[in-house]
């Protein structure tokens, strides 16, 4: 069975910090993909990035940027120079291949709440 | 402008009432999800469907049914059956085979 892991709770910074948020995972595929969402005060969870097993390089992408290491099952998530309008849940979910057809059948971790003060 | 429409966005419901909730998508996507979220938990797969008029069973069916009659549209309905109703449901819908699951904005239900 698959399940993903958020340790962090909660995360509380100061605007202009950085902050990581990270998100361990057990799987027993070898193709599987990740993925982060960002849920605002409205509900809506707003996709973010997908990655799958076998690319392991790094991405970014403007203040936002991930650490996808097979060793350690972790897909981390940094902010560079946290703001205001972060402050949200952050999931990490997981899904495994089954064909190539299960985009969206997936299984999420517990969720981080990140509040950034001004 | 393309998306996932969840109605209503709040819903209020007596014990032992069937209530249903409606979801569209205008993505053209193949796949759609319904998953279940609970104060301070993540979200819990209740029902998904790959193709029109077939759907599966998700980590949490129990009292709920769904129905998949159009692409478009993956209604589900929280029976009677139900215990513990109360929770912000999601609705969402992917490609088969590329990108990621988009999500529409939920409704919270509240039984009274």
């Amino acid at each position: 069975a698959q399940k993903v892991t958020q340790a962090q709770t909660e995360i509380s910074v100061v605007e202009k910090e950085d902050v990581t948020l990270d998100c361990v995972y057990e799987t027993r595929d070898t193709t599987y993909y990740l993925f982060w969402y960002k849920q605002p005060p409205s509900g809506e969870l707003v996709f973010l990035i997908r990655r799958n097993s076998f690319d392991e390089q790094n991405e970014i992408s403007g203040r936002y940027s991930w650490n996808f290491q097979k060793s350690t099952s972790s897909f981390n998530f940094t902010i560079t120079a946290s703001q205001v309008v972060d402050s949200a849940v952050y999931f990490c979910a997981l899904s495994e291949d089954a064909g190539g057809t299960s985009y969206g059948k997936l299984t999420f971790g517990q969720g981080t709440i990140l509040t950034v003060h001004p | 402008d393309g998306g996932i429409t969840q109605s209503p966005k709040y819903l209020f419901r007596k014990e032992g009432q069937n209530v249903t909730l409606s979801c569209e998508q205008n993505l053209n996507h193949d796949a759609m999800y319904w998953y279940r979220q609970d104060p301070g938990q993540g979200l819990r797969l209740i029902y998904y469907s790959q193709i029109v008029n077939d759907f599966q069973k998700g980590d949490i069916a129990e009292g709920y049914s769904v129905s998949r009659e159009k692409k478009e549209s993956f209604p589900l309905t929280v029976t009677s059956a139900q215990k513990n109703p109360t929770a912000f449901y999601l609705c969402a819908s992917s490609f088969r085979d590329r990108g990621g699951a988009f999500f529409g904005q939920g409704t919270r239900l509240t039984v009274v």
